[in-house]
């Protein structure tokens, strides 16, 4: 069936270098994606999203690219922090729904080591 | 003001109780959802309401029961729960696809359900 999911559940990085998290999604008619994290009691927070008319978005220390020959997504982050520690999502807004029904990645932990 | 409340944080309730969740956004969002998350797992979709109407229900037991008494609160009534309901259910709420077709959700900090 269609779905997002992600490359790898779990990523560890050293606190100062970049990170980056995959996300594969499989439905082409999806035209908006977005990054949401998600830390540890706390509901998913935005982090940055992209539309499916643009390659690339950068944010403060973050940036999106989506690659839909191969309908890839990844986020990379640039001087992880402790702080960066999280589970990380992708998800997709498919169309032809009123509301907007997301569908979610399978979801990366990200674990950033002092 | 870009927050959606969520109450009580936490709730502790047995399989015969009645009890409601409730969710609380000024953000003018025309659109809001119910998701239910598991431990390590993404969000799962339960309920999305437009325009205070319930227009999507993800085939879920009747034993949830969403309410939508006005633009800004959303309700969801607990009764004759299982253990295995015990999860974070999580509020989000969004522009409608009419008024924004890139419609970012905001999630609330959620409610973490433990059913006995």
């Amino acid at each position: 069936g269609e779905s997002v999911g992600l490359h790898l559940p779990t990523l560890s990085v050293q606190e100062g270098d970049n990170s980056i998290i995959n996300c594969a999604y499989s439905n082409s008619a999806s035209d908006y994606f977005i990054w949401y994290k998600q830390e540890s009691g706390k509901g998913p927070q935005f982090i940055i999203d992209i539309r499916s008319n643009m390659d690339k978005r950068q944010g403060q220390r973050v940036t999106v690219l989506l690659n839909k020959t191969v309908k890839h997504l990844s986020l990379q982050i640039a001087a992880t922090q402790p702080g960066d520690s999280a589970v990380y999502f992708c998800a997709e807004n498919r169309r032809g729904n009123q509301g907007g029904k997301l569908i979610f990645g399978q979801g990366t932990e990200l674990s950033v080591k002092p | 003001d870009t927050e959606v409340t969520q109450t009580p944080k936490h709730l502790v309730m047995g399989m015969t109780n009645k009890k409601s969740l409730k969710c609380e956004q000024h953000m003018g969002h025309r659109a809001m959802y119910w998701y239910k998350q598991k431990a390590k797992k993404p969000p799962e979709l339960m309920f999305v309401y437009s325009y205070e109407k319930l227009s999507i229900n993800e085939s879920v037991p009747s034993r949830f029961s969403p309410e939508c008494p006005n633009s800004s609160l959303l309700n969801l009534h607990l009764h004759a729960l299982q253990p295995e309901d015990s999860a974070l259910y999580l509020c989000a709420s969004s522009k409608t696809r009419e008024a924004s077709p890139y419609n970012e959700q905001f999630f609330g900090p959620g409610t973490r359900l433990t059913v006995l």
